[in-house]
C-alpha cells in the first residue's frame, strides 16, 4: 500500500532563511513524487514532480526536492523563504495519471 | 491551455438538505477526474474518481455520491447533508491530453449548519 508521511505539521521559519520540509513515502512501484503548495481557502497548486533522472528537481517559487531512493525520502527545500511562503505543502506519491496519496501537510508560518 | 472550475465557491446548507457541486474542465479530452475533501486539520481524502463518462469508483462510504454525465463534468452529491458532511471540497484532474500529476480546482467551502 501507499503511503506518505510528512513528518512535520508545523513549522516557523524567519523571512529569508532557509526551509526544508521533509516527507518519507512508501510506494510498492516506481514512484512519482509530487509537492503542492495552498494558500488559505484556495485549491492545490503544483510546486514540483519527480518522475526519473536528476534526483535534484526544481520547481516554481524558487522550491526545490531531493529524490534519495535508500531513504524514501522527498524533501522540499528553499534557500531563502519569503512571506509569501507561508501556507500549507503537501507531498505526494502515486501513478503518473492515476490516484495520488497526500500527506497530512505542514504548515509553514514565516516570521518577519 | 487547460482549466478547472469548480463552483460555488462557499455554500451554507442546513443538515438534511440535498447538494451539488459541480466541476468541469476545459482544454482536454477524457481526463482522470477526482473528488477530494479537506477537513480542518486533516489532509486530503480522496472521495471520488473517475476514468470515463458513467464510472465512478468510490474510496470511502458516505453520504455522498458523484456522476460524470458528460466527459468533463463531474458532480458531488447528497440526498441529505449531515452536519460531518462539512469541510472543503477539491476537484481535480489528471491525464487527458495534458498535464501531470493533478490540477485542482479553487475548491468549494460547504458549511452544513
Amino acid at each position: 500500500a501507499q503511503s506518505v508521511t510528512q513528518p512535520d505539521i508545523h513549522i516557523t521559519v524567519s523571512e529569508g532563511a532557509s526551509l526544508e520540509l521533509r516527507c518519507n513515502y512508501s510506494y510498492g512501484a516506481t514512484p512519482y513524487l509530487f509537492w503542492y503548495v495552498q494558500s488559505p481557502g484556495q485549491g492545490l497548486q503544483l510546486l514540483l514532480k519527480y518522475f526519473s533522472g536528476d534526483t535534484l528537481v526544481q520547481g516554481i517559487k524558487g522550491f526545490e526536492a531531493e529524490f534519495k531512493r535508500s531513504q524514501s525520502s522527498f524533501n522540499l527545500r528553499k534557500p531563502s523563504v519569503h512571506w509569501s511562503d507561508a501556507a500549507e505543502y503537501f507531498c505526494a506519491v502515486g501513478a503518473l495519471w492515476g490516484k495520488l496519496q497526500f500527506g497530512a501537510g505542514t504548515q509553514v508560518v514565516v516570521t518577519p | 491551455s487547460q482549466t478547472i472550475h469548480q463552483w460555488p465557491a462557499t455554500l451554507v446548507q442546513p443538515v438534511g438538505s440535498p447538494l451539488s457541486l459541480e466541476c468541469t474542465v476545459e482544454g482536454t479530452s477524457n481526463p482522470n477526474l477526482y473528488w477530494y475533501r479537506q477537513a480542518a486539520g486533516r489532509g486530503l481524502q480522496l472521495l471520488f474518481y473517475s476514468v470515463g463518462i458513467g464510472q465512478i469508483s468510490s474510496e470511502v462510504p458516505q453520504n455522498l455520491s458523484a456522476s460524470r454525465p458528460q466527459d468533463r463534468q463531474f458532480i458531488l452529491s447528497s440526498k441529505k447533508l449531515l452536519l460531518s458532511d462539512s469541510g472543503f471540497y477539491l476537484c481535480a484532474w489528471s491525464g487527458g491530453t495534458g498535464g501531470y500529476g493533478y490540477t485542482f480546482g479553487s475548491g468549494t467551502r460547504l458549511t452544513v449548519v
